[in-house]
């Protein structure tokens, strides 16, 4: 069966500090990937999508980015972190080139900045 | 472009109530539609699915019905639980486009459900 995995779960950083939150899906391959933020009490936005190695897509300009180094790695960085980064980040997977196919989530990244 | 409208939140309901939660949307093509639940300080887990007019998903007492004339997937439980407390977003799926599959969801319902 398929996994997703997200770490950490939780980040405390301080402003202009650097980002690095993993993400990484097993039991599939090609899958696309996906970079949510979700602010509190909101619904969500996302952030940076993936159809293949190497190939990101970015759906709101801003310090973030996003880079794909390996075929079920997903990475999301910043150089130097805003306030208002702050939020619950969720990785997705799905598959890849089959209509109508849902997402599916990891437990996501609570990131408080301080 | 594709849209989905979720009935706004939050909504407080007694343990055993009926529960609605209205989605509408608006998609051009056949979607499939989707409701996610997420609980408090977790990711986002599927729900149950339908992917054409007049399907209809169920899972954990839960049920959606694709209308395809009224471009709506309801959400409905017949006796809601403490546990059923959570954020609920319906969404919605198009044909891939060059191998990308976005989904477009509502804003999240907020249910919380007393004793």
């Amino acid at each position: 069966s398929q996994t997703i995995h997200q770490w950490p779960a939780t980040l405390v950083q301080p402003v202009g500090s650097p980002l690095s939150l993993e993400c990484t899906v097993e039991g599939t391959s090609n899958p696309n990937l996906y970079w949510y933020r979700q602010a509190a009490g909101r619904g969500l936005q996302l952030l940076f999508y993936s159809v293949g190695i190497g190939q990101i897509s970015s759906e709101v300009p801003q310090n973030l980015s996003a880079s794909r180094p390996q075929d079920r790695q997903f990475i999301l960085s910043s150089k130097k972190l805003l306030l208002s980064d702050s939020g619950f980040y969720l990785c997705a997977w799905s598959v890849r080139g089959q209509a109508n196919q849902p997402q599916h989530f990891g437990d996501g990244t609570r990131l408080s900045i301080l | 472009g594709n849209s989905v409208t979720q009935m706004e939140g939050p909504v407080t309901l007694s343990e055993e109530a009926f529960l609605t939660i209205n989605c509408t949307y608006t998609a051009t093509g056949y979607p499939s539609l989707f409701w996610y639940v997420q609980y408090p300080g977790e990711g986002l887990q599927l729900l149950l699915k339908a992917t054409k007019a007049d399907d209809k998903g169920s899972n954990k007492g839960f049920e959606a019905t694709y209308r395809k004339e009224t471009t709506s997937f309801h959400l409905e439980k017949g006796s809601v639980q403490v546990s059923d407390s959570a954020v609920y977003f319906c969404a919605l799926s198009g044909l891939p486009n060059f191998g990308n599959e976005k989904l477009t969801f509502g804003t999240g319902t907020r249910l919380t459900i007393i004793p």
